[in-house]
C-alpha cells in the first residue's frame, strides 16, 4: 500500500534558523498536501501541491514537490516561536490519503 | 460556518464500555473521514465516506471499532467494549473530494 516516510521527527532549532522537514513516498503521488498542528490543537491545511516539480512560497515557508512526484518538502526561513508545532504531508493517490508520522518543531528563544 | 463540530471533546470511560464519538461535517462537504491519533502511531486514518458511503475502512483496528454516517450532516464512530489502548485523541475531518480536509478539534478518550 501507499507509506509515506516523513524525516526527522523532532527538530530543535534556535529562533532565526532554518527548518526543513521532509516527505518520500515510493509510489508517484497525485498530490501532497501540508498540514499544521499546534500544540494541543488539531491538524489545519496549510498548502496543496500538484504539479510535478511545482515551487509555492507562504511568508517565510516554501513548499517543493518533487520532479517525480515522489517527495516534498516544507522549508521555514528565520524560524519564530510561533512556527512551533508538527508539520504533517498528506499524499492522496489511488483513492487514499497517508499522513507521515509529522516532524515536531521546537523553536528556541 | 462554525467547521467541523465534535462531540464530546474529552471522554474518560473505563475497560468494557461503550463509547460513542459524533462529527458534524460541514455543510457542502461530501468526505467524511475519521482519523486517530496517539504518540506512536501518529495519525491513522480509520474509515472515510463519501456521500455517506463508507469507501475505506481497512485502517479500522477491529471489529469493536464501527461507524456509520446515516446523512450528510452526522456521523459516528463506536468503540464496544473499549480498551484502555483506544485511549488516543480522534478527529473527524471533512473535505470536497480530494481537496482540503478540515479537521474538527477532535475527542480526547482515556480508557481506564
Amino acid at each position: 500500500g501507499q507509506q509515506v516516510m516523513q524525516i526527522p521527527q523532532y527538530q530543535h532549532v534556535q529562533e532565526g534558523e532554518d527548518f526543513t522537514t521532509y516527505c518520500n513516498s515510493s509510489t508517484t503521488l497525485s498530490n501532497i498536501q501540508w498540514y499544521k498542528q499546534r500544540p494541543g490543537g488539531h491538524p489545519v491545511f496549510l498548502i496543496q501541491l500538484v504539479k510535478s516539480g511545482e515551487v509555492k512560497k507562504q511568508k517565510r515557508l516554501t513548499f517543493q514537490f518533487g520532479e517525480a512526484k515522489k517527495n516534498s518538502s516544507l522549508h521555514i526561513t528565520a524560524t519564530q516561536t510561533t512556527d512551533v508545532g508538527t508539520y504533517f504531508c498528506a499524499a492522496t493517490g489511488y483513492q487514499k490519503v497517508t499522513f507521515g508520522i509529522g516532524t515536531k518543531l521546537q523553536v528556541i528563544p | 460556518d462554525a467547521g467541523v463540530i465534535q462531540s464530546p471533546r474529552h471522554e474518560v470511560t473505563e475497560m468494557g464500555q461503550e463509547v460513542t464519538l459524533r462529527c458534524k461535517p460541514i455543510s457542502g462537504h461530501n468526505s467524511l473521514f475519521w482519523y486517530r491519533q496517539t504518540m506512536m502511531r501518529g495519525l491513522e486514518l480509520l474509515i472515510y465516506f463519501n456521500n455517506n458511503v463508507p469507501i475505506d475502512d481497512s485502517g479500522m483496528p477491529e471489529d469493536r471499532f464501527s461507524a456509520k454516517m446515516p446523512n450528510a450532516s452526522f456521523s459516528t464512530l463506536k468503540i464496544q467494549p473499549s480498551e484502555p489502548r483506544d485511549s488516543a485523541v480522534y478527529f473527524c475531518a471533512s473535505s470536497f473530494g480530494w481537496e482540503t480536509q478540515y479537521f474538527g478539534p477532535g475527542t480526547r478518550l482515556l480508557v481506564l
